[in-house]
């Protein structure tokens, strides 16, 4: 079966500089959540969108801003990037709100700011 | 604001043993759902089993389930027959709903679960 696909699966960056990740949902999703998990944390939950619509934003800073597209992926833009922004940064995808909904976790994108 | 407890940082178990991961939970919502994801050293967070607040009977899914009791608020999660390669970090989660319809999770500080040989 399909799953989530994330790129790249590993970048690293220099501090004051930006970075773009990309997630492709499972298809057919058309929910997408990213979650940031720094060394040693558990994933906190950054931002989502639903049907190409902003949905909820969590702890994002400002420097940061992702949109979801009309094909449903989504990006995540990074700018400014400090070495605190290093983490394991997952996108999930799902099919929708609802009783039953799960969320589905891409192999993550590694970031390294130096 | 919904909270996950995980009380384990970590486990040690012997292989072919069963293990129960605990989690406990608070909300004052009636409908939520809790989740358990599986995190290997490689990083991937892996779904394992899925309960919702108005499910009678407690989840299974192969070798885990989810023993559910909704009065102690604990979701603690269990796999029987455990194998070498369960050894990774254990993460229960809920649902909290968002503002916008989608539903984010709020996560445990997770269970490292280590199986000896």
């Amino acid at each position: 079966a399909a799953g989530v696909i994330q790129s790249p699966r590993h970048l690293i960056k220099e501090k004051r500089e930006t970075a773009t990740l990309k997630c492709y949902p499972i298809p057919r999703h058309d929910t997408v959540y990213w979650y940031q998990q720094g060394p040693g944390q558990d994933p906190q939950f950054l931002i989502s969108f639903y049907e190409k619509m902003q949905s909820d934003k969590g702890s994002i800073p400002d420097r940061f801003s992702a949109q979801q597209f009309s094909d449903y992926h989504s990006e995540l833009n990074m700018s400014s990037l400090e070495l605190g922004d290093s983490a394991l940064y997952f996108c999930a995808s799902s099919s929708g709100p609802g009783e039953q909904e799960t969320q589905y976790f891409g192999p993550g994108t590694r970031l390294l700011v130096l | 604001a919904q909270k996950i407890t995980q009380t384990q940082p970590g486990m040690f178990v012997q292989e072919k043993e069963a293990v129960t991961l605990d989690c406990t939970y608070d909300t004052s919502d009636q409908s939520y759902g809790l989740f358990w994801y599986k995190q290997p050293s490689s990083g991937e967070m892996i779904f394992l089993i899925y309960q919702g607040s108005y499910d009678e009977q407690n989840a299974t899914e192969g070798r885990y389930s989810l023993n559910f009791q909704k009065a102690r608020k604990s979701a603690n999660l269990v796999i029987s027959a455990s194998q070498l390669g369960d050894s990774a970090m254990y993460f229960c989660a809920m649902r909290e709903d968002g503002t916008g319809g989608a539903q984010k999770l709020v996560f445990g500080q997770g269970t490292r679960l280590t199986i000896n040989p």
